[in-house]
């Protein structure tokens, strides 16, 4: 059965670079058709869609993030990870991520549906 | 870009009702439409995908419906542990969420 378990810092301050790492279990990440995603949620507000990754490296974002995310994979660890610049206190969240079964959309792939997830991993932003 | 929309905000039931969950998209999303269960904690669980298809090791009781712009989740008869909040998504873009609490 796959299991994602995020992990990484639980506090970070204000500008500095947030890094979480997503370790695949029970499968590989070299999957034929899947993103390997990551989604959070900020406390008491709904979920977000951060970004996703192939095994071969292609990626993809959401717009009103991009330029300060960065998704990587490591095939040889079975993990991706997530970077995110020059946080502030409007990036605390609890960080969730999850294997994207995408979809074709005039030749281009796009988020479909997520399954499974992790559990998450809640990191707040202060100083 | 579309958005999505839930209805309601706040679901009171007791055990053993009838849960019925609305989600309004902005224009048509054909029927690309996936379910959500989130519990504090724990890892969030895909109930229904393509609107009506239910996802691996999901009780008959949960079942999805509905097309272009409106769709249901319904749950049978509420059991104990499907007290949650409850999400619908549209490729990257989720609704604002249903909490179903216990009346």
């Amino acid at each position: 059965q796959l299991q994602l378990q995020e992990s990484g810092p639980g506090l970070v301050k204000p500008s500095e670079t947030l890094s979480l790492t997503c370790i695949v279990s029970g499968g590989s990440i070299i999957s034929s058709g899947y993103y390997w995603d990551w989604i959070r949620q900020p406390p008491g507000k709904g979920l977000e869609w951060i970004g996703g990754i192939y095994y071969s490296g292609t990626s993809y974002y959401n717009p009103s993030l991009e330029g300060r995310v960065t998704i990587t994979v490591d095939t040889s660890r079975n993990q991706f990870s997530l970077k995110v610049n020059s946080v502030t206190a409007a990036d605390t969240a609890v960080y969730y991520c999850a294997r994207d079964h995408p979809i074709s959309v005039g030749g281009a792939v796009r988020a479909n549906w997520f399954d499974p997830w992790g559990q998450g991993t809640l990191v707040s932003v202060s100083s | 870009e579309i958005v999505l929309t839930q209805s309601p905000a706040t679901l009171s039931l007791s055990p053993g009702e009838r849960a019925t969950l609305s989600c309004r998209a902005s224009q048509s999303v054909s029927s690309y439409l996936g379910w959500y269960q989130l519990k504090l904690g724990q890892a969030p669980r895909l109930l229904i995908y393509d609107a009506s298809n239910r996802a691996t090791g999901i009780p008959a009781r949960f079942s999805g419906s509905g097309s272009g712009t409106d769709f249901t989740l319904t749950i049978s008869s509420l059991e104990p542990e499907d007290f949650a909040v409850y999400y619908c998504q549209y490729r990257s873009i989720f609704g604002p969420g249903t909490k179903v609490d216990i009346k």
